[in-house]
């Protein structure tokens, strides 16, 4: 069975300063890995995803993930974030090869509060 | 193309009422989820269903049922309303990448 954690409940930054929210996960198999990022009182929004081939991802807002498999580890990055960047960032894990019953499991999430 | 779309938005119940959330995607996607999210939590798999005829249950479905007589809609049913079942719920569909699309959302409150 896979795991996620999201070591920081909450991480304040201020404005145009770089960010990274970190995720690790444990798991015995072959895995895909996505962030998702939820806005207040809305759904969650696909943020970029880890498949296959090149470990350093690209997502929307100028985002960017790097999947480190010798450290189980999937940190989320932005060089310059903005107040619009405030939300909640959900990181979360599936087995590759799950299947019809496969299922995505979610960390507890990471609040990003970015401050002028 | 409207993805996912959940109704209502809000919802306040008594104790012991009962109510369907009703969810609807177009998308063509055979799998659909539904999970509630309570602060701190994340978010906690209730059911889920791989197809039409085909539910089953996730982590936490004591107080739910779900049907899925079509591709397109995975009601929730909430029978005898209980105060812990105050949450936001969230409905999505997934891809054959295994990449999920989630509704808006409804928030309910039972008092």
């Amino acid at each position: 069975a896979q795991s996620v954690t999201q070591l920081d409940s909450q991480v304040p930054v201020f404005e145009e300063a770089p960010v990274e929210l970190r995720c690790n996960y444990s798991s015995s198999v072959s895995v895909y890995l996505f962030w998702y990022v939820q806005y207040p009182n809305q759904g969650l929004q696909l943020l970029l995803k880890y498949l296959s081939g090149s470990t350093l991802v690209k997502g929307i807002n100028g985002f960017e993930a790097e999947f480190n498999k010798s450290q189980t580890s999937f940190h989320l990055r932005k060089p310059s974030v903005h107040i619009s960047d405030t939300a909640e960032y959900f990181c979360a894990v599936s087995d590759r090869y799950g299947g019809a019953t496969n299922k995505l499991i979610f960390g507890t999430g990471t609040l990003l509060a970015v401050q002028p | 193309n409207a993805g996912v779309t959940q109704t209502p938005k809000f919802r306040i119940l008594k104790i012991g009422q009962s109510m369907t959330l009703q969810c609807t995607q177009d998308m063509n996607h055979n799998y659909m989820y539904w999970y509630r999210q309570d602060p701190g939590m994340g978010l906690k798999l209730i059911y889920y269903s791989v197809g039409a005829g085909i539910t089953d249950k996730g982590e936490v479905p004591n107080g739910y049922n779900v049907s899925r007589s079509t591709t397109e809609d995975f009601p929730l049913r909430l029978e005898l309303a209980a105060p812990s079942q105050t949450s936001v719920y969230f409905c999505a569909s997934r891809d054959t990448t295994d990449t999920q699309y989630f509704g808006p959302g409804t928030r309910l409150t039972v008092l």
